[in-house]
């Protein structure tokens, strides 16, 4: 099973909008509702930030959310804010109990 | 809260065994809701799920690991474990348990502070 593709990096300005993408096939990412997005600081664990493509966990806020169409999901961050400078890895379900990560992108808030 | 704590050694010589443990707190590892996984990084890579095991015992492991990992749990400390045979230095990462919301969520909604592990000898 191989790695979900993301861009390397993605960036911003405070306030601005930045969208990234998640691209699998119809095994994984079409096949399934759970998709999910982490958000990863520099020497931290990775934190849940979306499930089920577009849900929020409590705690979460509003300005992060998800989608999908296809083999492609996304994560959009709306008003950016320099806290949001992070690396973030989408995951899906591949059945099986089985789960892949994708590449991950590094986000800037320029 | 529920929290996750590993712990084990950080540094295992090449063709020897990782053995890390997860204790889990806040919250019970029979719980029905869940499973639990173990879930390592690469320095500067991205994450790669290892395996997971239900309070039942029951597994799943990564198919390019399977000969070389095995995943436990002891419900009577809550806690659950991670063995890794004749590692190299491509085992070298950051390794974090997390638990599994696989019913109804398919996602890994609660993480330990990861336990940095250095294969060499």
């Amino acid at each position: 099973q191989s790695a979900l593709t993301q861009p390397p990096s993605a960036s911003g300005s405070p306030g601005q909008s930045v969208t990234i993408s998640c691209t699998g096939t119809s095994s994984d990412v079409g096949n399934y509702k759970y998709v999910s997005w982490y958000q990863q600081h520099p020497g931290k664990a990775p934190k849940l930030i979306i499930y089920a493509v577009s849900e929020r966990p409590s705690g979460v806020p509003d300005r992060f959310s998800g989608s999908k169409s296809g083999n492609t999901a996304s994560l959009t961050v709306s008003g950016l804010q320099t806290e949001d400078e992070a690396d973030y890895y989408c995951s899906s379900y591949v059945g099986g109990y089985n789960y892949v990560f994708g590449t991950g992108t590094k986000v800037t808030v320029l | 809260q529920l929290q996750l704590q590993e712990s084990g050694p950080g540094l295992v010589k090449p063709s020897e065994t990782l053995s890390l443990t997860c204790t889990v707190s806040g919250g019970s590892i029979s719980s029905s809701d869940y499973y639990w996984a173990w879930i390592r990084q690469p320095p500067g890579k991205g994450l790669e799920l290892i395996g997971n095991i239900y309070f039942t015992g029951s597994t799943y492991y990564k198919p390019s690991l399977k000969s070389r990992v095995t995943i436990s749990v002891d419900t009577s400390k809550n806690q659950f474990s991670l063995k890794v045979n004749s590692v190299t230095a491509a085992d070298t990462a950051v390794y974090y348990c997390a638990r599994l919301q696989q019913v109804t969520q398919g996602c890994f909604d609660s993480w330990g502070q990861g336990t940095p592990v250095t294969v060499s000898s």
